[in-house]
């Protein structure tokens, strides 16, 4: 069985600080993941993906994630958000089988 | 083409109407899904078809029905429905069915039922 648990429903920075969503993951096997980000009223965009390659992950726009085995995470940052950051964010946890979502984590950027 | 087309994009049915989602991609994906997503809800996975096969059905009620008639297209096929599936109904294709390929996304179907 797999889960993934995001930490935060809500996330709010303001223009040019850093980003951190937190994400956290059980899988029985060794699980690829995934960032997705959801625009209002849009499907889902891929960010950037983890597949027991590089622990560090870069994706598009300038946001990484870091796999840590021992602390079962998988974290999304950036290191200076941008107002067309604002959006929904989705960790996702992929095993042999199927995709398994997290509940998402809506992240709002200050002007 | 890293595409996956829906139509339409907006659709209103009455519980009486039968309509129907298409969705297309030709990324040459052997996995195509169907997912229901409620406002400020993750996407809820429907169906899975690999390989043109059926292959998860996620306790969905009959009312929905997917069709799979060939490895680019995948129809999902809606009568009586109730005014509780008004959702954004998200199609995806992956090369295969889990493990390391990510799913691309199409951008959806904004379903209200009156």
């Amino acid at each position: 069985a797999q889960s993934v648990t995001q930490l935060d429903s809500h996330v709010s920075v303001s223009e040019g600080t850093p980003v951190l969503l937190r994400c956290n993951y059980s899988s029985s096997y060794s699980p690829s993941l995934f960032w997705y980000v959801q625009h209002p009223n849009k499907g889902l965009q891929l960010l950037l993906k983890y597949t027991s390659a590089a622990t560090l992950v870069k994706g598009i726009n300038g946001f990484e994630a870091e796999f840590k085995k021992s602390e079962t995470s998988f974290h999304l940052t950036k290191p200076s958000a941008h107002m067309s950051d604002a959006a929904e964010y989705f960790c996702v946890v992929s095993d042999r089988h199927d995709m398994r979502f997290g509940a998402g984590t809506r992240l709002t950027v200050k002007p | 083409d890293t595409e996956v087309t829906q139509t339409p994009k907006h659709l209103v049915m009455g519980m009486t109407n039968k309509k129907s989602l298409k969705c297309e991609q030709h990324m040459g994906h052997r996995a195509m899904y169907w997912y229901k997503q409620k406002a400020k809800k993750p996407p809820e996975l429907m169906f899975v078809y690999s390989y043109e096969k059926l292959s998860i059905n996620e306790s969905v009620p009959s009312r929905f029905s997917p069709e799979c008639p060939n490895s680019s297209l995948l129809n999902l096929h809606l009568h009586a429905l109730q005014p509780e599936d008004s959702a954004l109904y998200l199609c995806a294709s992956s090369q295969d069915r889990g493990g390391d390929t990510e799913a691309f996304f199409g951008q959806g179907t904004r379903l209200t039922v009156v």
